[in-house]
C-alpha cells in the first residue's frame, strides 16, 4: 500500500518568508510524527499528534514553528518568518496506536528546507 | 527517563565480512527497541523491533539483534555485509507508561561504509 507522502521534497526559501510542508500519512494510521534531522544533530522530536489532537508539542522549537492536522489524516508544518538555522530536513512519520506498547513509525521522504 | 547511546559514530566492514552496530539504553520501564536504516537522501527504514517477546529478532535483509536486559543493550549485527548496507543506522528505545505516550527516542547514528 501507500507509504507516507510528503510534499515538497525540496524547498528553498528567502531568510524571512513563511513555509508550509505538508505529509500525508498512511491511511488509517491515528498517530502522526515530526522530526527535524539537521547535519550533526541527528534526529530531533518536534511534535506528535493522536487524531488531530497534539499531546506533545514539546520539540516545536519556537513561536514561529506550529502544525495542524485535518480529518485525522494530512498535517502541515508551518515556519514563520524563517532563519537561515531552520535549513534541515523534515520527517513525518505515522503509526497506528493500539494501546499498551510503542508501535514502530513509518517515515517519509522528507522535505529538504534551505533558508537562504 | 530514557535514553539511548549508540558506541560508534562509524564502522567500516569490507564485502562479505560480519557486521556489528553497538547500542545501550537507559530506560526507567521495560522498553521497546528498534533499529531503523537510512539510505543516503532516503526517508528511516524499519530492520526489526523487539517488544518484551523474543530476545533474539530476525529483521529484513539478514539482519538481527540481541537483547540483553543484563547488559541494557540491543546490538545490531549481520553475518555477511553487502555493498547496499552502507548507510546510517539508528538505535531507538521507547517506554509507555502512564506518563509517558511512548515517545521515540533516536541514537546519534552510526554512519556504515562497506569497502569492495
Amino acid at each position: 500500500g501507500a507509504g507516507v507522502s510528503q510534499s515538497p521534497s525540496n524547498k528553498v526559501t528567502e531568510k524571512g518568508k513563511d513555509v508550509e510542508l505538508r505529509c500525508d500519512p498512511i491511511s488509517g494510521h491515528t498517530a502522526l510524527y515530526w522530526y527535524r534531522q539537521s547535519l550533526g544533530q541527528g534526529l530531533e522530536f518536534l511534535i506528535y499528534f493522536q487524531g488531530n489532537s497534539a499531546p506533545d508539542k514539546s520539540g516545536l522549537p519556537s513561536d514561529r514553528f506550529s502544525a495542524e492536522r485535518t480529518g485525522g489524516s494530512v498535517s502541515t508544518l508551518t515556519i514563520q518568518r524563517t532563519q537561515q538555522e531552520d535549513s534541515a530536513v523534515y520527517l513525518c512519520a505515522s503509526s497506528p496506536r493500539l494501546a499498551g506498547i510503542p508501535y514502530e513509525q513509518y517515515f517519509g521522504p522528507g522535505t529538504r528546507l534551505t533558508v537562504t | 527517563a530514557q535514553s539511548v547511546t549508540q558506541l560508534d559514530s562509524h564502522v567500516s566492514v569490507s564485502e562479505g565480512t560480519p557486521v556489528l552496530l553497538r547500542c545501550n539504553y537507559s530506560s526507567s520501564y521495560s522498553p521497546s527497541l528498534f533499529w531503523y536504516v537510512q539510505h543516503p537522501n532516503k526517508g528511516l527504514q524499519l530492520l526489526l523491533k523487539y517488544t518484551s517477546a523474543a530476545t533474539l529478532v530476525k529483521g529484513i535483509n539478514g539482519f538481527e539483534a540481541e537483547f540483553k536486559k543484563s547488559e541494557t543493550s540491543f546490538h545490531l549485527t549481520k553475518p555477511s555485509a553487502h555493498m547496499s548496507d552502507a548507510a546510517e543506522y539508528f538505535c531507538v528505545v521507547s517506554s509507555m507508561t502512564t506518563d509517558s505516550w511512548g515517545k521515540f527516542q533516536f541514537g546519534a547514528g552510526t554512519q556504515v561504509v562497506v569497502t569492495p
